[in-house]
């Protein structure tokens, strides 16, 4: 059945620690995107992705990176420069035409130890 | 920075009532409007992309309407159902980014 898969579903970290945030579709999709929710707000977009090899700064990109070597791939990394990284984090992505609707992964719950 | 507002923020009906909210968001440059559902411990799901003015779209008991010139869209349930409850969340569309609102959480009792 096709897609999206993110990997774990829970995660805890050090502080000071880098962590990387695996995101996996197999839905043959372009865009894919990255986003943060707290309690109380709708979902922030952090880093969102239109092609390989080419990425852009969302709303609360400080602290965070990416990559998009594959189109399949699309890893979000929580560095220690994120101040408040505790939060519950969605992969997406979209079928062709900036109208479509997004498929969500199931998230991931990172929390610091 | 572009707002998103929907309300209320929780709902608690009866199963067999029929519930609506509401998302506002700015009638300037529209570009589409979406719909998701968001059940417990699953994904969020989409339920309707609506793009232009007077648009009305139906999926089973969930219905939804736009109106773009002042800026808002309703989500209607008729006879809400105990499997009905979730977040609902609508997100505005700025040409292939999503802005979304905090989300409405109903809860039906049987």
């Amino acid at each position: 059945d096709g897609g999206i898969t993110q990997s774990p579903k829970y995660l805890f970290r050090k502080e000071g620690q880098n962590v990387t945030l695996s995101c996996e579709q197999n839905l043959n999709h372009d865009a894919m995107y990255w986003y943060r929710q707290d309690p109380g707000q709708g979902l922030r977009l952090i880093y969102y992705s239109q092609i390989v090899n080419d990425f852009q700064k969302g709303d609360i990109a400080e602290g965070y990176s990416v990559s998009r070597e594959k189109k399949e791939s699309f890893p979000l990394t929580v560095t220690s420069a994120q101040k408040n990284p505790t939060a519950f984090y969605l992969c997406a992505s979209r079928e062709p035409g900036s109208r479509q609707p997004q498929h969500f992964g199931d998230g991931t719950r990172l929390s610091i130890l | 920075i572009l707002n998103v507002e929907q309300s209320p923020q929780s709902l608690h009906v009866q199963e067999g009532d029929s519930t609506n909210f509401t998302c506002s968001f700015p009638s300037s440059n529209f570009y589409a409007l979406h719909w998701y559902r968001w059940e417990t411990a699953k994904s969020p799901e989409a339920l309707f992309v609506m793009t232009l003015n007077g648009d009305e779209k139906k999926k089973g008991r969930i219905s939804a309407t736009l109106n773009t010139k002042e800026g808002y869209s309703y989500l209607y349930i008729k006879g809400s159902q105990p499997e009905d409850s979730a977040t609902y969340l609508c997100a505005f569309n700025q040409g292939g980014k999503l802005i979304f609102g905090q989300g409405t959480e109903l809860s039906v009792k049987p």
